[in-house]
């Protein structure tokens, strides 16, 4: 399949533990963010959104924090997984706008 | 449940040449989005239709166009193809313009020789 993220930042960390992902964004106007997981040879996967009403959204085993004074949304996965290994994006729009999307960050899940 | 179904999955062509590439949307989602992905790259943007009107414009070349169908799917047509567009093709659909996320296909892989 397609090696997605060939020269991306590499966040390695051990099976079991917490994993944090961070994603800076740029528009003051957006209030609607999502973290997509991207596989080798998929498609982004949505994993969890959160308007800009919130601070902090948990999913099963996925917790997002946005901290909208310093325009900075992070994924943290609890307990990760070798199947958590993946490129994640974080994407933000706003009213009238369309998905922007951050760099991404691969995560490697260390054995 | 149902997904975005994006066909070919894999397509060559050469220069000069043009392609049609296929999505199909989740059942009931009335929005659809062109993605393009170069190798390390983030998913840029190129067009998107809201109830098969055209409802944004990004970075697609002049020499792509795309439309959306009665039935919702969408068709990404891209002619006098050049080796630069050799990408992953990512198509999304979501229900409305805003506020709910973009569901994607599996992409199709595009290579210009």
């Amino acid at each position: 399949g397609e090696s997605v993220g060939l020269h991306l930042p590499t966040l390695s960390v051990q099976e079991g533990d917490n994993s944090i992902i961070n994603c800076a964004y740029s528009n003051s106007a957006s209030d609607y963010f999502i973290w997509y997981k991207q596989e080798s040879g998929k498609g982004p996967q949505f994993i969890i959104d959160i308007r800009s009403n919130m601070d902090k959204r948990q999913g099963q085993r996925v917790t997002v924090l946005l901290n909208k004074t310093v325009k900075h949304l992070s994924l943290q996965i609890a307990a990760t997984q070798p199947g958590d290994s993946a490129v994640y994006f974080c994407a933000e729009t706003g009213y009238g706008q369309n998905f922007v999307f951050g760099p991404g960050t691969r995560l490697s899940v260390l054995p | 449940a149902a997904g975005v179904i994006q066909s070919p999955r894999h397509l060559i062509k050469e220069k000069r040449e043009t392609a049609t590439l296929k999505c199909y949307p989740i059942p009931r989602h009335d929005t659809v989005y062109w993605y393009q992905q170069g190798p390390g790259q983030d998913p840029q943007f190129l067009i998107s239709f809201y109830e098969k009107m055209q409802s944004d414009k990004g970075s697609i070349p002049d020499r792509f166009s795309a439309q959306q169908f009665s039935d919702y799917h969408s068709e990404l047509n891209m002619s006098s193809l050049e080796l630069g567009d050799s990408a992953l093709y990512f198509c999304a659909s979501s229900l409305g313009v805003h506020g709910n996320p973009l569901h994607f296909g599996n992409g199709t892989r595009l290579t210009v020789t």
